[in-house]
């Protein structure tokens, strides 16, 4: 099947600093992406709609300002992860929609971010 | 009520037996259908895709859509530890977003 690879799998950070993760979907070109946060033991909770070449579109209650997504190309999107505070711990997926007739969606393998 | 509805679990199976995961649906225009496997700590993985009611196998696994009843299963014949997961179903129409289940944690016994 489709690959979407996630980057970085894990990491740690400092309170106060930014990360960014990177979503590439490796064999097949992604007009959309998505972002989701996903606590322990529970579901996907959708963050924001990446779009290639256009702003991207943040369910109700996420700060777009705090969580920076670009998509730059139809392989590429990232989200930044702005001033992080120790709340903003959790796992983070991607998944990518194939710009096909039959619309299919794959995950990256999430980035588990911990913020100290 | 939610659009999707999934019973959370926890299942637990012992190895062997033929499992049933389901979801139920409000929306009837719902288009496709998928199911996901997460590992612990990991992004889930499509295993069933389906367009229309009826089913689809794949393997050990079933896809069931009766959309009449917009009703899902998933079936897994044979089951084994590794299909220890949790279940996510997912539902969409056009190029809308995916609307998810809550995902059913499996545990299957040896």
């Amino acid at each position: 099947g489709a690959v979407v690879s996630q980057h970085p799998s894990r990491v740690i950070c400092k309170s106060g600093t930014s990360v960014k993760i990177e979503c590439r979907s490796l064999d097949f070109q992604a007009t959309t992406m998505f972002w989701y946060r996903q606590f322990p033991k529970q579901s996907l909770m959708l963050m924001a709609t990446s779009n290639e070449g256009s702003k991207a579109t943040y369910e109700q209650g996420v700060e777009k300002d705090k969580f920076l997504i670009n998509h730059a190309s139809l392989t590429l999107s990232t989200l930044t992860v702005t001033s992080a505070h120790p709340e903003d711990s959790s796992f983070y997926i991607c998944s990518a929609r194939t710009d096909s007739v039959i619309n299919t969606i794959y995950f990256g393998e999430g980035s588990w971010l911990t913020v100290v | 009520q939610k659009e999707v509805e999934q019973d959370p679990g926890p299942l637990s199976v012992p190895e062997g037996a033929i499992v049933s995961l389901n979801c139920t649906y409000s929306n009837s225009a719902f288009q496709y259908f998928m199911w996901y496997r997460q590992y612990s700590r990991k992004g889930p993985e499509l295993l069933m895709y389906t367009y229309s009611s009826g089913n689809k196998e794949d393997g050990r696994f079933t896809a069931q859509v009766d959309k009449s009843s917009k009703y899902i299963s998933l079936f897994i014949r044979d089951s084994q530890p590794s299909d220890s997961a949790t279940y996510l179903c997912a539902m969409g129409q056009g190029a809308q977003k995916l609307v998810f289940g809550q995902g059913t944690r499996l545990t299957i016994n040896p």
